[in-house]
């Protein structure tokens, strides 16, 4: 069965510094693959995706995040980050059922940013 | 352009009473969702619908129905609520049936139930 891992629950960086957030997904095909941004007290909203071509892939935001096949992973990832991206993030690969496709999340990640 | 609408924004209930969520999205998609939000759990597939006339179960169907009214509305239905079913319910759709087209998520119903 498809799914998602997301290993870090909870991520503290300081204003300005690189950000890394971790994905790892199972998947016997060619992965659609997607991060989302939730905001407190909002709905989720669409940072990037990656179905084919290069494998880094460029995102609202200022984000970005490379495909690796070899490691399984999805990795999301910012140079310098803001007080503004302190949110929850989630992972998700989509499930081709053939009569509709379904998105499998991962657990999320919250990142809080540090003045 | 409202994009995807979802009332109430918040509801409380007493166990064993029934309510409807609803959802509408403006965008001509086909597929709408119905996802639950749990804390550690991410959010987890109610039902689905490919399209207009067709739901389908996802993940944790059980202590719910559906009904694709229409192609812009898709209501989630608790017969007789649970505190189980405390959690946060999100509404989402999608253009086509298509693997690469992204689902667009509505603001959520934060639910109680007591």
């Amino acid at each position: 069965a498809q799914s998602v891992t997301q290993p870090d629950i909870h991520i503290t960086v300081s204003e300005g510094a690189s950000l890394e957030l971790r994905c790892n997904y199972s998947y016997g095909a060619t992965p659609y693959l997607f991060w989302y941004v939730q905001s407190p007290g909002q709905g989720l909203q669409l940072l990037l995706k990656y179905f084919s071509g290069d494998t880094l892939v460029q995102g609202i935001k200022g984000f970005e995040a490379e495909f690796k096949r070899s490691q399984s992973s999805f990795n999301l990832r910012k140079p310098s980050v803001h007080w503004s991206d302190a949110a929850e993030y989630f992972c998700a690969v989509v499930r081709n059922t053939g009569t509709a496709s379904k998105l499998t999340f991962g657990t999320g990640t919250r990142l809080q940013v540090t003045l | 352009n409202a994009g995807v609408t979802q009332t109430p924004k918040f509801q409380v209930l007493k166990t064993g009473q029934s309510m409807t969520l609803q959802c509408a999205q403006d965008m001509n998609h086909n597929s709408m969702y119905w996802y639950r939000q749990d804390p550690g759990m991410g959010l987890r597939l109610i039902y689905y619908s490919a399209s207009e006339g067709t739901t389908d179960k996802g993940e944790v169907p059980n202590g719910y129905n559906v009904s694709r009214l229409n192609k812009r509305e898709f209501s989630l239905r608790l017969e007789s609520a649970a505190p189980s079913q405390t959690s946060v319910y999100f509404c989402a759709s999608k253009d086509r049936l298509g693997e690469a087209y992204e689902q667009y998520f509505g603001p959520g119903t934060r639910l109680t139930v007591t």
